[in-house]
């Protein structure tokens, strides 16, 4: 069946450091993988997306690596601040089912000064 | 100018009753969607709507019955409400299939059941 999953429920970070959250999915089959924030009360927000052939994306101070080897997704935020603190979903499609998002558990980022 | 809007943002109300939830966008985008998030903040779609046409329809009680009477609309419906639907639900939308795979997320609205 289709899932998708994170390692670790929540991440503690100092305030600077680069924080690294994770996610696995198990569908070969999806061609595109995104990253979502929400905040505390608020609905989802795009962070970043990626593409299936593509290993790396970059935006600002954040950069998504997938490894279709391993079936591995990963959110790379540099500096981390306290307004990164929220929780952060990973979600995959494949084209071939409407584009349908399918979300993993989510990983809750807490961020101390 | 909120892009995705979602009324009301809270509704409480008691088992057995039937409510609805309305989204409205103005991004001009075709396909629109309701999720439902658990209290483990767990997201799962629930329905989809692209052009006023239903082409996602999860597992889910009939219950539910989304409407879409245009593109910029998808409200959700649901008839004798039961305890285990309490939850935070989701719109979303998207400019269209053929389109980003991105979705564009409303505010939520938490419905909480007694």
């Amino acid at each position: 069946g289709e899932s998708v999953g994170l390692h670790l429920p929540t991440l503690s970070v100092q305030e600077g450091d680069n924080s690294i959250i994770n996610c696995a999915y198990s569908n070969s089959a999806s061609d595109y993988f995104i990253w979502y924030k929400q905040e505390s009360g608020k609905g989802p927000q795009f962070i970043i997306d990626i593409r299936s052939n593509m290993d790396k994306r970059q935006g600002q101070r954040v950069t998504v690596l997938l490894n279709k080897t391993v079936k591995h997704l990963s959110l790379q935020i540099a500096a981390t601040q306290p307004g990164d603190s929220a929780v952060y979903f990973c979600a995959e499609a494949f084209s071939g089912g409407y584009n349908k998002l399918i979300f993993g558990a989510g990983t809750r980022l807490a961020v101390h000064p | 100018d909120t892009a995705v809007s979602q009324t009301p943002k809270y509704l409480v109300t008691q088992m057995g009753n039937d409510k609805s939830i309305k989204c409205e966008q103005n991004l001009g985008h075709d396909t629109m969607y309701w999720y439902k998030q658990d209290s483990k903040k767990f997201l799962k779609i629930m329905f989809s709507y692209n052009n006023k046409e239903l082409i996602i329809n999860e597992t889910v009680p009939n219950r539910f019955s989304p409407k879409s009477p245009d593109k910029a609309h998808l409200n959700l419906h649901i008839n004798s409400l039961e305890l285990g639907d309490s939850a935070v639900y989701f719109c979303a939308s998207r400019p269209g299939l053929a389109g980003g795979y991105e979705q564009y997320f409303g505010p939520g609205t938490r419905l909480t059941v007694t």
